[in-house]
């Protein structure tokens, strides 16, 4: 079975603080994402990954940035917290190039005081 | 812009009720049409997909979807729901326009009374 896991369940940081999330996928993919799931707004594409080194903005990147520096782990960056990041972040990762299934890992809670 | 609309926010039945969840999409091109659901505590996880073929597709417990085209529809439906399909249930497309790109829907809330 594919596995994605994120590094924490649950996170409460201080508005200022540099956040580091963090995704691990064990099935070799390529594509590696992250969102974040609010309710009512469903998901929202953060970035994502087609390769090594490779990334590209999603829907609402502004706030984040990301590292991918091997293959099987992806990390989401929040430079300086907001309290409007206060949110659940989902990791996923799929194999194929071109919009296959994605597996996703349990989620981040993060909260921003 | 590309969008998915989930008509439904919450969805309250009754065992033994039939389910139809409505899901649209705005794109005029290719697309691959995916469900999925959250069980309460679980990770997000596939119900069924649609890539080409067969526009009625049959995912796990009993679920399936139909794809219609011109309606630039995919709705989820099941016969008989369980207490056990209360979840929430997201409808994400992948659309290609020089790369491809993946959006969500709002997703439903489904609530099975027993």
């Amino acid at each position: 079975d594919v596995k994605v896991t994120q590094s924490s369940r649950y996170l409460v940081k201080r508005t200022g603080e540099k956040v580091f999330l963090e995704c691990v996928q064990d099935m070799d993919h390529e594509n590696m994402f992250w969102y974040r799931q609010d309710p009512g707004l469903g998901l929202r594409l953060i970035y994502f990954s087609y390769d090594v080194k490779m990334k590209e903005k999603g829907d609402i990147p502004e706030g984040y940035s990301v590292s991918r520096e091997k293959k099987e782990r992806f990390s989401l960056i929040l430079e300086s917290a907001s309290t409007n990041q206060t949110s659940m972040y989902l990791c996923a990762s799929s194999s194929q190039k071109w919009g296959g299934e994605q597996f996703f890992g349990p989620g981040t809670r993060l909260t921003v005081l | 812009a590309q969008s998915v609309s989930q008509h439904n926010h919450h969805v309250i039945l009754s065992e033994a009720a039939s389910l139809e969840l409505g899901c649209n999409y705005s794109y005029g091109g290719t697309v691959n049409l995916f469900w999925y659901v959250q069980y309460p505590g679980q990770h997000l996880q596939l119900l069924l997909k649609y890539f080409s073929g067969d526009p009625l597709v049959k995912g796990i417990k009993g679920f399936e979807a139909e794809f219609i085209k011109s309606k630039f529809s995919f709705n989820l439906r099941k016969p008989s729901v369980q207490w056990s399909d209360t979840a929430e249930y997201f409808c994400a497309v992948i659309t290609y326009t020089g790369g491809f790109k993946t959006i969500f829907g709002a997703g439903t809330r489904l609530f099975v009374k027993a």
